[in-house]
């Protein structure tokens, strides 16, 4: 089946400007991540979403970074008034399962992912 | 808060070595860990996870170990292949919560 889908996978915004990266989990998947992964560094915990319910945001590094996910399936990450530092890939991943999951709901599906470039 | 390393940070091998990748994590309370492989310009394609109950899973050529107690995992690749290129990631997921905390990663070349 189609695993997680995002675009664009590349995106190249002046600072200043507001981007929107959108991610499709897979079919039916109930647990939704955002990662942002700089150069050479593992990926860093952005938010997380239940259904259509945000559970944590505690990742999002600034109040210009907003996140939604309105009817439980495709979410959409917003940047405002990019900056230089913004500059990564943001990931996207899907989970079948809840928190506390077990086994193969547990694992997190990821997708191509999103590389943004501000200027 | 969980930190987790992961050493070394590069590592070039010659075809047929075996590979043994390292992760350490500081909070020894974990749910599960899982690894990663992370080809250049492409997203993370699970390659093991280990419940926190589990000492050890396999797959093929990749044996990953967990010794929760002193905070490591082991990711062993037999017979390593030029194919086998490319950075490896561990994550760890915190028993109460489901976001991944990831070490920097192992990035690998296996030469032909």
């Amino acid at each position: 089946g189609a695993g997680v889908s995002q675009s664009p996978r590349y995106k190249v915004a002046k600072r200043g400007q507001d981007v929107a990266l959108r991610c499709d989990p897979i079919s039916g998947h109930v647990s939704l991540f955002w990662y942002q992964q700089a150069l050479g560094q593992g990926p860093e915990f952005l938010t997380y979403f239940q259904n259509e319910a945000q559970l944590d945001k505690s990742g999002l590094p600034s109040d210009r970074f907003f996140a939604e996910r309105p009817e439980g399936s495709v979410s959409t990450l917003k940047i405002q008034r990019t900056q230089q530092e913004d500059s990564a890939v943001y990931l996207c991943a899907s989970s079948p399962g809840t928190s506390g999951g077990v086994g193969r709901t547990d694992t997190q599906y990821f997708g191509p992912g999103t590389r943004l470039t501000v200027l | 808060k969980q930190e987790v390393t992961q050493i070394p940070a590069a590592l070039s091998v010659p075809e047929g070595e075996n590979l043994v990748l390292n992760c350490s994590f500081t909070d020894s309370a974990i749910y599960n860990l899982q690894w990663f492989r992370q080809d250049p310009g492409k997203g993370l394609t699970s390659l093991l996870l280990i419940q926190s109950s589990q000492r050890e899973q396999t797959s093929g050529r990749l044996n990953a170990s967990l010794d929760k107690s002193s905070g490591r995992s082991t990711l062993y690749i037999a017979a390593s292949q030029p194919g086998d290129s490319a950075t490896y990631l561990c994550a760890v997921k915190k028993a109460a919560g489901n976001k991944l905390t990831f070490g920097g990663g192992t990035r690998v070349l296996v030469k032909p």
